[in-house]
């Protein structure tokens, strides 16, 4: 079945340690996004690439990039994780063409120790 | 950004009641959307009604828009304890539609 994987589900990290998320895709969208979520908060757009045109959101910290080497894949880089950087990662895609549908992975739960 | 308010912030009903959700937005839109969201999982697309249709059936789900009003409502029709979750809604607005502007959600906690 086509779908938007996201690995680990599961990270903890130590305050300041780098830290990378893995997002890929076997639906072919040429839109990606990066959310973080706060328990009971909806979710936040980090920034989003549409194709290879990479589009940061104004009040997204510097503190986070991210990387898309090709359609299927994309990644989150967190350069120097804070304790309130503890969220739920999450990904998706759509198709431009589809007036914005979006297809989510299950999520990557972020702890920073 | 976002945008959307939802009304009620949580919602407790018994299996079989018919559960109700309100969303509120204050831009133009393309379109209007609802996710559900199973606690610790991604979001799930349910719905989405366009700027020109007033009201829209999917299964238990209806969904009515009122671009007057700027607002949407989700009904959920004979609640099952499966549908306990998150609900959101989101917007796709006339200007940029690669973004969604989203709702701050509705916890809907169906009881068996």
């Amino acid at each position: 079945d086509a779908m938007v994987i996201q690995n680990p589900r599961y990270q903890v990290t130590q305050f300041g340690k780098p830290v990378t998320l893995s997002c890929s895709q076997t639906l072919n969208h040429n839109v990606m996004y990066w959310y973080q979520q706060k328990s009971s908060q909806a979710p936040k757009l980090l920034f989003h690439y549409y194709d290879k045109d990479f589009n940061n959101e104004a009040d997204t910290p510097d503190n986070f990039q991210s990387r898309r080497p090709n359609t299927s894949f994309c990644f989150l880089d967190i350069r120097s994780p804070g304790l309130g950087d503890a969220a739920m990662y999450l990904c998706a895609t759509s198709r431009i063409d589809r007036e914005n549908e979006q297809y989510f992975g299950p999520g990557t739960r972020l702890t920073v120790t | 950004s976002q945008q959307g308010e939802e009304d009620p912030q949580a919602l407790s009903i018994q299996e079989g009641e018919n559960a109700t959700m309100n969303c509120s937005y204050k831009t133009s839109i393309n379109n209007l959307q609802w996710y559900r969201q199973n606690s610790g999982r991604g979001l799930v697309h349910l719905i989405l009604i366009r700027s020109n249709e007033r009201e829209k059936h999917s299964g238990r789900l209806r969904v009515t828009l009122d671009t007057s009003k700027k607002s949407s409502s989700l009904l959920i029709t004979a609640s099952r304890a499966a549908d306990t979750a998150s609900y959101f809604c989101a917007t796709s607005g006339a200007g940029n539609n690669r973004k969604l502007i989203w709702g701050l959600g509705t916890s809907l906690a169906v009881n068996p």
